[in-house]
């Protein structure tokens, strides 16, 4: 079945480094990833989209990386702040149908 | 503008009583999903909407579970004869259509006793 892994549960770093998290995809083909974020106790929020026709995508501090060959998305996060702590998730979807979600990387950035 | 809506907040009802938690996604979106979300694990899938099309029901975990699009727009999620296994917060998301971002409600914390 299709699958969207997160390998690492937790991910603890320094402020002002870059941080980043790894999404890997098995068993199917996504035509695009998103990134969220979500806090304790709240919905996620989207934060990025990247297609399969995309190598790359940024949006201020943030940047996604879209590896068709490796089945892999990467996720960084640049100049890092205590206020991105935070459980970040990797969903992958096709044109029709489901996201699948990732059980997420839960990001610790500490002064 | 309003975003996504979920109603109640909280529900803490007792083992074997039905239950109904409503979404009311963001106007004009046309796509509409349910998840669950168990403490500490990933989102759930459980149903999703898409305009007049048959709904995906591939993720009910038991034919207890059902859910409803009314017009287009608010959906209900209902459990019937809850079990302890069921709490969970409930989670709702809509978007403009299968491609684009997802937008969540806030959720409902379900408990039950």
């Amino acid at each position: 079945s299709q699958k969207i892994e997160q390998n690492s549960e937790a991910l603890n770093i320094q402020e002002g480094k870059t941080a980043t998290l790894t999404c890997n995809y098995t068993n199917y083909s996504p035509a695009y990833l998103q990134w969220y974020r979500q806090d304790p106790g709240r919905g996620p929020v989207f934060l990025l989209l990247i297609r399969e026709n995309e190598k790359e995508k940024r949006k201020e501090r943030l940047k996604v990386t879209f590896d068709t060959t490796l089945k892999q998305s990467l996720f960084h996060i640049t100049a890092s702040q205590p206020a991105d702590s935070a459980t970040y998730l990797c969903a992958g979807g096709s044109t029709l149908g489901r996201l699948y979600f990732g059980r997420g990387t839960q990001l610790t950035v500490w002064p | 503008g309003a975003g996504v809506s979920q109603s109640p907040s909280n529900k803490v009802t007792e083992k074997g009583k039905d239950v109904e938690l409503r979404c009311d996604p963001i106007s004009g979106h046309t796509a509409l999903y349910w998840y669950r979300q168990s403490l500490g694990q990933g989102l759930e899938f459980l149903i999703y909407f898409q305009g007049n099309s048959a709904p995906d029901k591939s993720g009910l975990p038991s034919d207890r579970f059902s859910a409803e699009r009314t017009g287009g727009s608010v959906s209900t999620l209902t459990i019937q004869r809850t079990q302890q296994e069921d709490s969970a917060v409930y989670l709702c998301a809509s978007s403009w259509t299968d491609y684009y971002e997802q937008y969540f409600g806030p959720g409902t914390r379900l408990t039950v006793t």
